[in-house]
């Protein structure tokens, strides 16, 4: 089955450390782009971060560009999110996505069911 | 930074065509898609590349762009659309990705 699992969620405090991890299955994980997409509690959706298939292109949203590091580890089958300085408006169900299109337009055709990250006190 | 603007909700009943409309800058040059999110649920394209549906989608739903403005259209409202939808493109980089603010769809 083609699926994406995310874990790694969980409270934490203001200024604090989170990895996150994603499990990839069913598909040829080293061929895609992958990317994190957020959404705070009753909030809209949000582009966080996107990694190429070997690792050496990365891109952020500006507001966790220097605090967040996505990376991957092929022979795995595996997508990570290193957050590092997390700020209370961090707090978010975290979505792992598979990026498909061309390398100048794209979008995400699969999705995790996401894990929930708390930053408060 | 690039933004998509979207109307915070829309209301039809059982039956009725619901239009969605999404305005940003960069459409003329890009793709819009359209994600459908059910309550509790991860996101689901709905429509890709501006008009073109995935397969297990149901053909009542489209998508056109002219301009600024990129249209998800829902003809023949069901009550099982109702959800939240949102557009999506990429910025004139190519390498940053925006979602609109959103809009809850009411079928009743």
């Amino acid at each position: 089955e083609v699926q994406l699992v995310e874990s790694g969620g969980g409270l934490v405090q203001p200024g604090g450390s989170l990895r996150l991890s994603c499990a990839a299955s069913g598909f040829t994980f080293s061929s895609y782009w992958m990317s994190w997409v957020r959404q705070a509690p009753g909030k809209g959706l949000e582009w966080v971060a996107s990694i190429n298939q070997d690792g050496s292109e990365k891109y952020y949203v500006d507001s966790v560009k220097g605090r967040f590091t996505i990376s991957r580890a092929n022979a795995k089958n595996s997508l990570f999110l290193q957050m590092n300085s997390l700020r209370a408006e961090d707090t978010a169900v975290y979505y792992c996505a598979r990026r498909v299109g061309s390398s100048w337009q794209w979008y995400f055709d699969l999705w995790g069911r996401g894990t929930l990250v708390t930053v408060s006190s | 930074s690039y933004e998509l603007t979207q109307p915070p909700s829309v209301s039809v009943s059982p039956g009725q065509t619901a239009r969605i409309t999404c305005s940003g800058d960069a459409l003329p040059k890009r793709y819009a898609y359209w994600y459908q999110q059910r309550s509790g649920q991860a996101p689901v394209v709905v429509i890709y590349e501006d008009s073109k549906r995935p397969s297990g989608i149901p053909e009542r739903f489209s998508g056109s762009s002219s301009g600024t403005m990129a249209t998800l259209t829902i003809s023949g409202a069901q009550v099982e659309d109702e959800a939240d939808y949102y557009c999506y493109s990429t910025d004139s980089s190519g390498n940053h990705g925006v979602f609109g603010g959103g809009t809850k769809l009411t079928v009743l």
